[in-house]
């Protein structure tokens, strides 16, 4: 199966941290991808796993772990402006066809 | 960078109408895409293309048909608008070279159907 599940909402303070978890049925996985959407535009790029680890960039990490079709997505030093829905999605092998998660949507609160 | 770009931002037609989207990218990919995204639904695949003149269905490709006659244009067609593909239209594109299957989202389009 395809399914891919993520929290629907998540709700944090400014200048915390917070966790976005990612669960995916791991047939034909091709990496993991995340993307962050603001309300009214377009998905942009934020990271690419393929390999089980963390890759950190900025204040935005990634993890994987390949074994239990597990990610997250860290958020540290949280801005305002984080305020968002942050889209999993799953690559198959062999198609280039990605398949996402329905998106956390993150409130961001003073 | 990639640039991905889609003809409207926002679009009202009625009921009936034949509607086209349109979406070019700049940086010569290979595949190319059309989602919809609704509320509760998330993103879904109508319709995607590998090639120039290619195309697979996608998820939900009924009431749409795509056009591929350049490598840097997807168009998508709604042949008869109904009320129930009022919705946010998504065109992506990525590399069909390497391993990483990155997808780059175009603006979007908004559409009514009345």
């Amino acid at each position: 199966g395809q399914n891919i599940d993520q929290p629907t909402e998540m709700t944090a303070t400014e200048g915390a941290i917070v966790q976005i978890n990612c669960t995916y049925q791991t047939s034909g996985f091709n990496g993991l991808f995340w993307y962050q959407q603001h309300a009214g535009e377009a998905p942009t790029f934020l990271s690419y796993n393929v390999l089980d680890g963390l890759e950190e960039k900025g204040r935005f990490s990634s993890f994987l772990s390949r074994s239990k079709g597990y990610s997250y997505l860290l958020l540290k030093e949280l801005q305002m402006k984080d305020s968002a829905s942050y889209l999993c999605a799953m690559g198959r092998v062999n198609t280039g066809k990605l398949i996402f998660g329905q998106g956390t949507t993150l409130q961001v609160k003073p | 960078d990639v640039k991905v770009t889609q003809s409207s931002r926002y679009l009202v037609k009625r009921t009936g109408e034949k509607v086209f989207l349109e979406c070019v990218q700049d940086m010569d990919h290979e595949n190319m895409f059309w989602y919809r995204q609704d509320p509760g639904l998330g993103l879904r695949l109508i319709y995607f293309s590998y090639d120039v003149k290619m195309k697979e269905k996608g998820d939900i490709p009924e009431g749409y048909s795509v056009s591929r006659e350049k490598k840097e244009r997807f168009s998508l067609i709604l042949e008869s608008a109904s009320t129930n593909q009022t919705s946010m239209y998504l065109c992506a594109s990525s590399t069909a070279q390497g391993v990483e299957d990155t997808q780059y989202f175009g603006p979007g389009t908004r559409l009514t159907v009345l």
